[in-house]
């Protein structure tokens, strides 16, 4: 597609759920970051992918945080047994590259757990 | 880690002021990133540079590697530029953006 694409775009989960947040990145992009914002902050760092290949997971806050790229384009991020901190809006980017490359992002996923 | 500071937090101009927002950051970067974000909305890349100066339209971005600083200027703000600007920074050697909190600016009409 033309950008990147995430869905969807708001999600209610009742705590304790398993909930799944996609992202399509631009097509032929090597690169793509998951991010995590709560309210009023930036974007915190969660996990990087090169193609299929998860090369850094410092980033994600508990092993409740799983996410998988497994053909090197889609990427999921999988939140098992949600709780009420894990509310906030999950952005996901893509680069053609690592370093030195431009990120495009997606609209984010806004994620509320009740 | 890199802290990145942001001035002002919130912003509030007339329409067709010029507007500045600063970004300060702690340690050495490979480059900077001006995100716009609308609410309810993703992100939108502005600008990426590593030195220098660009402009697209009525924006300009200014980076002085030296000083550890950047800054975002919009010429004849339109209440259309209302939105989060948020600075993010490479650290050298990194692929990780290190993001500030966001300056909000509302242009009032």
């Amino acid at each position: 597609g033309a950008g990147v694409s995430q869905s969807p775009r708001y999600k209610v989960a009742k705590r304790g759920q398993d909930v799944a947040l996609r992202c399509d990145p631009i097509s032929g992009h090597v690169s793509l970051f998951w991010y995590q914002q709560a309210l009023g902050q930036g974007p915190e760092f969660l996990t990087y992918f090169q193609n299929e290949a998860q090369l850094d997971k410092s980033g994600l806050p508990s092993d409740r945080f799983f996410a998988e790229r497994p053909e090197g384009s889609v990427s999921t991020l999988k939140i098992q047994r949600t709780q009420q901190e894990d509310s906030a809006v999950y952005l996901c980017a893509s680069s053609l590259g690592g370093m030195g490359f431009g990120a495009f992002f997606g609209q984010g996923t806004r994620l509320t757990v009740v | 880690k890199n802290e990145v500071e942001q001035s002002p937090q919130n912003l509030t101009a007339q329409e067709g002021e010029f507007i500045t927002i600063n970004c300060s950051y702690s340690v050495g970067i490979s480059a900077l990133h001006w995100l716009q974000q609308h609410p309810g909305g993703g992100i939108v890349s502005l600008f990426m540079l590593s030195s220098g100066k660009k402009k697209h339209g009525r924006l300009i971005a200014t980076i002085n590697i030296q000083e550890k600083h950047s800054s975002l200027h919009i010429t004849a703000s339109h209440p259309r530029d209302s939105a989060v600007y948020i600075c993010a920074v490479y650290g050298a050697g990194s692929y990780q953006l290190t993001f500030g909190k966001g300056t909000k600016l509302s242009v009032i009409p």
